[in-house]
């Protein structure tokens, strides 16, 4: 069955990036058929869907429009994985953060990871 | 505050049905064909309910029922259980390719 594993720091200072991997088995990140997302969820915030990543004879992002300024999701099909980094983090940003596949739905989720950003 | 608007908490006996609502704009639910429900319980990642406005996933139970109406997607538990206890998220694609989330339903099984 499809897997999603996240690793990371889970403390950032702010003003500096974020950045999380999520690695993938039982599919492919270059796969078709397959989209990857990065989600978060806080009690200020909520649910928020940040942005994915996903290839069809090439590769395509698309950002939520909250974070678009400060966000790259890149794939790396070598390790079948992709990576979120949140540049100039400030406290609005602690969260747990998932890795998900899909593209509007999100059928399979990562473990979650509680990201705080502190000094 | 979410873009999606839920009712903080339901609750329901067991046995019951529970109907939970989730409004959006004309610009989200209302024009979107890609609205989703997820099911989270404490310390756990949200468990795909709905897909495609009324779809199931594979095992989940037909207990879980949706639908929507104009700019209001609603889902219903019918023959409610206690690990039905939980709360339950809507979201719906927005924009074009943006995804949105309501701010949760709290549901209590009595």
């Amino acid at each position: 069955q499809v897997q999603l594993q996240q690793s990371g720091p889970r403390l950032v200072k702010p003003s500096q990036t974020l950045s999380l991997t999520c690695a993938i088995s039982g599919d492919s990140v270059s796969s078709n058929s397959a989209v990857w997302s990065w989600i978060r969820q806080s009690p200020s915030r909520g649910l928020e869907w940040l942005g994915r990543t996903h290839y069809s004879s090439t590769w395509s992002n698309e950002y939520a429009f909250s974070v678009r300024s400060r966000i790259t999701i890149n794939p790396d099909a070598s390790r079948n994985q992709f990576s979120l980094q949140l540049t100039s983090v400030t406290s609005e940003d602690t969260a747990v953060y998932y890795c998900g596949r899909g593209w509007a739905a999100f059928d399979i989720w990562g473990q979650g990871t509680t990201v705080t950003v502190s000094s | 505050q979410s873009a999606l608007t839920q009712p903080p908490s339901a609750s329901g006996s067991p046995g019951q049905s529970v109907t939970i609502p989730c409004t959006g704009t004309s610009s989200d639910v209302g024009s979107s064909k890609y609205v989703s429900w997820y099911q989270q319980h404490p310390g756990r990642a949200p468990k795909l309910l709905i897909y495609g406005v009324t779809e199931r996933p594979s095992g989940v139970p037909d207990r879980f029922s949706a639908s929507k109406s104009g700019n209001t997607a609603s889902l219903t538990v019918s023959g409610l259980q206690a690990e039905d206890e939980a709360d339950y998220y809507c979201s719906s694609l927005s924009g074009g390719d943006n995804v949105v989330f309501g701010g949760g339903t709290k549901l209590t099984v009595l």
